[in-house]
């Protein structure tokens, strides 16, 4: 039983193009993040959610956007693709706002933008 | 802003071999949490330690302690008896204590075991 799975782990797709990540947690967690991990590795924040609400907004292009049906999920769209784009990106989860206990991650979306 | 700093790209050793990663950050805040994370080949993220800021005691994990020096603002790891599944690059993860937080994360460390 996965704790936190993304879908698809791999996404290649041209320019232009709209695309979707999807993750779910089945750990009873409050609160779900998206990170990018960059072609040198460095891991940057860029949204978290806390029960389907929206508490961490990091500077990120507005092509990118965030969705929490429930507290389970968290998806991410990202419209009109650049190279730029092109990362691994990771969900994670924890079990309060506060994340004291640390993260549990997903194992990762490859995103190729070609 | 809080920053964390890993100061070794790339670190190799032979295996059974203790290896310590080194970790600084900035922070003016006297209460937070300090993490190191794992990353195989696999990709997946782990969480291997952490560490709480008000608490004097290193963390230790099985083969993994921390050495903790809150006044340096210092945080590095300390493999020993290493062995070849400990390949994997190494990340230094900072979080303040209050309120909505974000991991703030190091460059990383890419730890190589070898035979």
């Amino acid at each position: 039983d996965t704790a936190v799975s993304q879908t698809p782990k791999y996404l290649v797709t041209q320019m232009g193009n709209d695309k979707s990540i999807k993750c779910e947690q089945n750990l009873g967690h409050d609160t779900m993040y998206w990170y990018k991990q960059d072609s040198k590795k460095f891991l940057k924040i860029m949204f978290s959610y806390n029960n389907k609400e929206l508490i961490i907004n990091e500077t990120v292009p507005n092509r990118f956007s965030p969705k929490s049906p429930d507290k389970a999920h968290l998806n991410l769209h990202i419209n009109s693709l650049e190279l730029g784009d092109s990362a691994v990106y990771f969900c994670a989860s924890s079990q309060d706002r506060r994340g004291g206990y640390g993260y549990t991650f997903g194992s990762g979306t490859r995103l190729t933008v070609v | 802003a809080q920053t964390v700093t890993q100061s070794q790209p790339e670190m190799s050793v032979q295996e059974a071999e203790t290896v310590t990663l080194s970790c600084t950050y900035d922070t003016s805040e006297n209460n937070y949490y300090l993490f190191w994370y794992k990353q195989p080949p696999s990709r997946q993220m782990i969480l291997v330690i952490r560490q709480e800021a008000y608490k004097q005691q290193n963390a230790t994990e099985n083969r993994f302690s921390v050495n903790f020096q809150k006044a340096a603002k210092s945080f590095s790891l300390k493999i020993s008896d290493s062995q070849l599944g400990d390949t994997a690059m190494y990340f230094c993860a900072f979080m303040k204590h209050q309120g909505a937080q974000k991991l703030v994360f190091g460059q990383g460390t890419r730890l190589t075991i070898n035979p």
